[in-house]
């Protein structure tokens, strides 16, 4: 299986820029996509294919990278943000990270 | 408007089975794959298996012969049943939808999910 890591938690203050990574145990190209949970609820999708934004996400949201090493930017980070993040790929069958928590100061 | 919705049992008694049903709409079961992923309390996602548009199934070997996915096109509607269940199997199960654009596979729709705990 191709597993993902992410940093368990940051916190950040509104209006700063934030990266959160996500490192694959091997190459997944450009087959990763990124989605916010918020407490209670499904998570939605952000990034799809590394970069690409979903339609209706607001452009704060950013994605790059390929190969094993990927992040995902939020600039700036507003107090709605508050989340867990987590990246999956699609490349071989399907998992995902262990999320990156995500909270305001 | 696309949505799933998941309906399921709130408690299951240990070893026994788990049914689950996702009832979509907004789009056709033959054109779209749906998926089902799950997640226990506090911990992160985790993927179990795909029911293809064209009728296939396809399953993570993590839940080897315990899991069965199975749909109804007709009432738009796709089934999850897992036998034998244990403590470690309580969790909310989401059903989603695989969303595809420029080559890539992403789940673009997600139901709010059922949580299910498993009771001994």
């Amino acid at each position: 299986d191709t597993v993902l890591t992410q940093s368990p938690a940051l916190a950040v203050s509104p209006g700063e820029r934030v990266t959160i990574s996500c490192r694959a145990s091997e190459s997944v190209s450009t087959g990763m996509h990124w989605y916010q949970q918020k407490p209670g609820q499904q998570p939605k999708l952000l990034i799809y294919g590394a970069s690409n934004l979903e339609s209706g996400v607001p452009a704060r949201f950013s994605g790059s990278g390929s190969g094993t090493d990927f992040t995902l930017t939020i600039d700036p980070v507003e107090a709605d943000d508050t989340a867990t993040y987590f990246c999956q790929q699609s490349w071989n069958e399907y998992t995902f990270g262990a999320g990156t928590k995500l909270e305001l100061k | 408007q696309v949505q799933l919705k998941e309906t399921g049992p709130d408690l299951v008694q240990l070893t026994q089975t788990l049914s689950i049903t996702c009832t979509v709409s907004g789009f056709s079961l033959t054109t779209y794959n749906v998926h089902w992923v799950r997640q226990p309390p506090g911990k992160g996602l985790e993927w179990m298996g795909a029911m293809w548009n064209g009728g296939g199934t396809d399953y993570n070997s993590a839940f080897k012969s315990r899991l069965s996915i199975s749909r109804d096109t007709s009432k738009s509607q796709v089934f999850l049943k897992m036998n034998s269940l244990q403590t470690d199997d309580t969790a909310k199960y989401f059903c989603a939808r695989l969303g595809n654009n420029y080559g890539y596979w992403y789940f673009d729709f997600w139901g709010p999910g059922t949580m299910v705990t498993v009771s001994s």
